[in-house]
């Protein structure tokens, strides 16, 4: 509910506009990443994912990119919709793992 | 309809009283697994199943059990619950280990006092 997200980084955009969300990520040997979007009161969803071995994917209005030099994933929301507004998090697994390490969260804003 | 449920939804409780979270999936998924989600701590995972039988410890298991004994169930058991379990709890399942896509439940509000 909205107490999770008492302590994020928030990201206000115009409705239309295009949003940039960020995450460092924790280890660079991770081989597997997530973005999930979870709204007010709901569990997280799938977004889109993204395998080590690609820089970029692309979803519907939705795009991955990760930079492993950095430790660094975005997730790219074309023409930002009122829908949109929610927490995102990243998240990261390890190759030969089955556990999921989960950033801390980023809350998007989308003003009318 | 697809999906992952949780029981009870909401629980207010006292240390030292044993409970148990229930988890349910109807997607025949192999993998299930247990978060907690706390105020800027994003989401810590509790235990993993990768199948029927098959558990393994996340990152924050202490005070936590759980159990598989059929593929649809993936139960959280607190046999003492403390204050710092306060916390909201998901339950989530996907396919299989790595999966695309993980399904999660709509949460338990826990509360220990």
């Amino acid at each position: 509910g909205e107490s999770v997200g008492l302590h994020l980084p928030t990201l206000s955009v115009q409705e239309g506009d295009n949003s940039i969300i960020n995450c460092a990520y924790s280890n660079s040997a991770s081989d597997y990443f997530i973005w999930y979007k979870q709204e007010s009161g709901k569990g997280p969803q799938f977004i889109i994912d993204i395998r080590s071995n690609m820089d970029k994917r692309q979803g519907q209005r939705v795009t991955v990119l990760l930079n492993k030099t950095v430790k660094h994933l975005s997730l790219q929301i074309a023409a930002t919709q009122p829908g949109d507004s929610a927490v995102y998090f990243c998240a990261e697994t390890l190759p030969g793992t089955y556990k999921y390490i989960f950033g801390t969260g980023t809350r998007l804003k989308v003003l009318a | 309809e697809a999906q992952v449920t949780q029981n009870p939804r909401y629980l207010i409780t006292v240390t030292g009283k044993k409970l148990t979270v229930t988890c349910s999936q109807n997607m025949n998924h192999e993998y299930m697994s247990w978060y907690r989600q706390d105020p800027g701590l994003g989401l810590r995972q509790i235990y993993y199943s990768m199948n029927v039988e098959a558990t393994d410890k996340g990152d924050v298991p202490e005070g936590y059990k759980v159990s598989r004994k059929e593929k649809r169930n993936f139960p959280l058991i607190l046999e003492s619950p403390s204050p710092n379990q306060t916390s909201l709890y998901f339950c989530a399942s996907s396919l299989r280990a790595r999966a695309p896509e993980q399904y999660f439940g709509p949460g338990t509000r826990l509360t220990v006092t």
